[in-house]
C-alpha cells in the first residue's frame, strides 16, 4: 500500500536555523498534509497540499510537492524550541477507499 | 463539542481482559478513523467510518479488534482477549469529508500487563 517516508527519520537544529523535512510517497495522490505531533499524543494539522499545487505557505512553514518525483518537503524557518516535535506527511490515495495513510514521522529537536 | 475527545485518557489491563475505548467526533462530521501508535512509531490505521456507509475495516490487525459506529456520533473501540502486543496509543480522529484535515483526539494509552 501506499505510504509516506518522511526524511531525515531525526533532525536536530538550533534555535533560530531553518528545518527541511522531507516526504516520499508511491502512487498518485488527491493531497499531501502535514501534521505535527507533541509528547506522543493528538495530531495537529499544519497544511494541505493538493496534487495541482506546487507550493504553499502557512506563517513560518512553507510546503513544497513535486508530483513527478513524488515527494513533498516542509520548511520550517527561523524555529523555536517550542517547534519540538515529530511531524508526519499523510496522503491520500487519487483511486481507492484508502484513507490517509502516514509515514514515520521525523523527530525534529530545537536546541535553545 | 470544540474537539475530537476520548476516554479513558489512560487503561491499564491485564492481559485476555477486553476493553473499550470511546471516541467522540466534532459534531457534523462525517469522517472518523481509528489509529494505533506503538511507542516511537508512526500512526496505524485500523478502521475508517464514512456517514453510513459500510466501515473500512482493512487495518484492523485481528478478529479481536472491531469498532462500531452510531450514524455520525460517538465510536467505541473493543479490544478483546487483549495481549501485550497491543500496548500503544489508540488515537482517534474526524474529518469533514475523507479528503479534509483530520482533526485527533489525545488518544487513549493503552498498556496490557
Amino acid at each position: 500500500s501506499q505510504q509516506g517516508e518522511e526524511d531525515p527519520q531525526a533532525l536536530s537544529i538550533q534555535e533560530g536555523e531553518n528545518a527541511t523535512m522531507n516526504c516520499s510517497y508511491k502512487t498518485s495522490i488527491n493531497n499531501l498534509q502535514w501534521y505535527r505531533q507533541n509528547s506522543g499524543r493528538g495530531l495537529v494539522h499544519l497544511i494541505l497540499i493538493r496534487s495541482n499545487e506546487r507550493e504553499k505557505h502557512s506563517g513560518r512553514l512553507r510546503v513544497t510537492l513535486d508530483t513527478s518525483k513524488k515527494s513533498s518537503s516542509l520548511l520550517i524557518t527561523a524555529s523555536r524550541a517550542a517547534d519540538t516535535a515529530s511531524y508526519f506527511c499523510a496522503t491520500d490515495a487519487y483511486s481507492g477507499n484508502t484513507p490517509l495513510v502516514f509515514g514515520k514521522g521525523t523527530r525534529l529537536s530545537v536546541i535553545a | 463539542g470544540a474537539g475530537v475527545s476520548q476516554s479513558p485518557s489512560n487503561k491499564v489491563t491485564e492481559k485476555g481482559k477486553d476493553v473499550e475505548l470511546r471516541c467522540d467526533p466534532i459534531s457534523g462530521h462525517t469522517a472518523l478513523y481509528w489509529y494505533r501508535q506503538r511507542l516511537g512509531q508512526g500512526l496505524e490505521f485500523l478502521i475508517y467510518f464514512q456517514g453510513n456507509s459500510a466501515p473500512d475495516k482493512s487495518g484492523l490487525p485481528s478478529d479481536r479488534f472491531s469498532a462500531e459506529r452510531t450514524g455520525e456520533s460517538v465510536s467505541t473501540l473493543t479490544i478483546q482477549r487483549t495481549q501485550q502486543e497491543d500496548s500503544a496509543v489508540y488515537l482517534c480522529a474526524s474529518s469533514l469529508g475523507r479528503y479534509n484535515e483530520q482533526f485527533f483526539g489525545p488518544g487513549t494509552r493503552l498498556t496490557v500487563l
